[in-house]
């Protein structure tokens, strides 16, 4: 039982580039997120998908985009990165509470 | 604006002392309330959960103490263990979907 796989683990973008971050869970949680986490804060929700077919902004979402694909995944794409961008992406689940977490995607962005 | 925060950025703890690790929240209307643990390197980790409705939880050898009056809530790590260091979140459940989280708080066990 994986839980909730991140892929890639690391992934290191030049400026201008795209990305997509892939989220997947074998759970059959029906809710599911994506947080960046930047250091010395906590994490804040990107966009979050509360079931197959819908999607919702959370806090900071522009200059990104996500595509619930099916029950189980759920993707981020940076469309034009930028170094602000340079982050760890953490992607949840949820059925009831509380929320469980992949182990990251580190991202930087030169 | 919302916002959950900690009081202490980073805590020194002698091995097989207690832990206390505090939060404060804004948000009068969550009801909802979760501890994390991060270890580096790995994603947060469930540690325990309360809701506004009650006072206290105990878990294996962790606590949570909610005080609603104040907008404050604890973690208690008894007999703090090596493996106990990490950083620590709060979280704070202001509606269905939406959980807002701390800056964090890192948590350092001297053998």
């Amino acid at each position: 039982n994986a839980g909730v796989t991140q892929t890639p683990k690391f992934q290191v973008l030049k400026t201008g580039q795209s990305m997509t971050l892939q989220c997947a869970q074998d759970m059959n949680h029906n809710s599911m997120y994506w947080y960046r986490q930047d250091p010395g804060m906590g994490l804040r929700l990107i966009y979050y998908s509360a079931s197959e077919g819908t999607t919702d902004k959370g806090e900071v979402p522009n200059g990104y985009n996500v595509s619930r694909l099916n029950k189980r995944e759920f993707s981020l794409r940076l469309e034009s990165a930028a170094p602000s961008q340079t982050s760890v992406y953490f992607c949840a689940t949820r059925k009831g509470q509380p929320q469980h977490f992949g182990d990251g995607t580190r991202l930087s962005i030169l | 604006g919302e916002s959950v925060g900690l009081h202490l950025p980073t805590l020194s703890v002698q091995e097989g002392d207690n832990s206390i690790i505090n939060c404060a929240y804004s948000n009068s209307a969550s009801d909802y309330f979760i501890w994390y643990k991060q270890e580096s390197g790995k994603g947060p980790q469930f540690i325990i959960d309360i809701r506004s409705n009650m006072d206290k939880r105990q878990g294996q050898r962790v606590t949570v103490l909610l005080n609603k009056t104040v907008k404050h809530l604890s973690l208690q790590i008894a007999a703090t263990q090596p493996g106990d260091s990490a950083v620590y979140f709060c979280a704070e459940r202001t509606s269905y979907d939406k959980v807002i989280f701390g800056p964090g708080t890192s948590l350092s066990v001297i053998p």
